[in-house]
């Protein structure tokens, strides 16, 4: 079975700090995809990122950056210099290709920045 | 021009009553999806139709019965309201079967509560 763990329920951090946003994932396939989703106040949920399994790359988006490593079944998120605008639910996903391609969603972490 | 559209945005009904939620995505794609995310923001799949053909229905109590006229449309009708089914409701779409696809695009969301 796929299952996703995000441990940290809740992260307040001050501005300009950086964080990390851990996440975990279970899965016994070998083609997999992972994903980051941002739900601000609003409610709406924006795609951040999708990285398939056979690309262990880390990829860094202006303040945005992802470290997936495999051998721990991880793939974090890192915030560097974080602002208040990042303040929002983030979710980190599992979905496996030619099944059912549902998305397994964490349980989020709430991450708020602090003025 | 919006991707993924919802409606309505919120709702508010009492206990025992019928409705509905309309889901419209303009991208093309193939394969839409209903998700719940619960007053603890778990974000959890209900349905998905793949071409107006079921291909995903998880645990939901069959008061729930989606409706996919054609592809561009997926309909969430909900029989006799409760009290638990007070939730946001989302809408996603995606064109299944593209290789290293999957990315799903979520509408704004409804708001339902249930008096």
């Amino acid at each position: 079975a796929q299952k996703v763990t995000q441990a940290q329920t809740e992260i307040s951090v001050v501005e300009k700090e950086d964080v990390t946003l851990d996440c975990v994932y279970e899965t016994r396939d070998t083609t997999y995809y992972l994903f980051w989703y941002k739900q601000p106040p609003s409610g709406e949920l924006v795609f951040l990122i999708r990285r398939n399994s056979f690309d262990e790359q880390n990829e860094i988006s202006g303040r945005y950056s992802w470290n997936f490593q495999k051998s721990t079944s991880s793939f974090n998120f890192t915030i560097t210099a974080s602002q208040v605008v990042d303040s929002a639910v983030y979710f980190c996903a599992l979905s496996v290709p030619n099944r059912d391609d549902k998305i397994i969603f964490g349980k989020g972490t709430r991450l708020h920045i602090l003025p | 021009d919006t991707a993924v559209s919802q409606t309505p945005k919120y709702l508010v009904t009492q206990m025992g009553n019928d409705k509905s939620i309309k889901c419209e995505q303009n991208l093309g794609h193939d394969t839409m999806y209903w998700y719940k995310q619960d007053s603890k923001k778990f974000l959890k799949i209900m349905f998905s139709y793949n071409n107006k053909e079921l291909i995903i229905n998880e645990t939901v109590p069959n008061r729930f019965s989606p409706k996919s006229p054609d592809k561009a449309h997926l309909n969430l009708h909900i029989n006799s309201l409760e009290l638990g089914d007070s939730a946001v409701y989302f809408c996603a779409s995606s064109h299944l079967g593209l290789a290293g696809s999957n990315e799903q695009f979520f509408g704004p969301g409804t708001r339902l509560t249930v008096l």
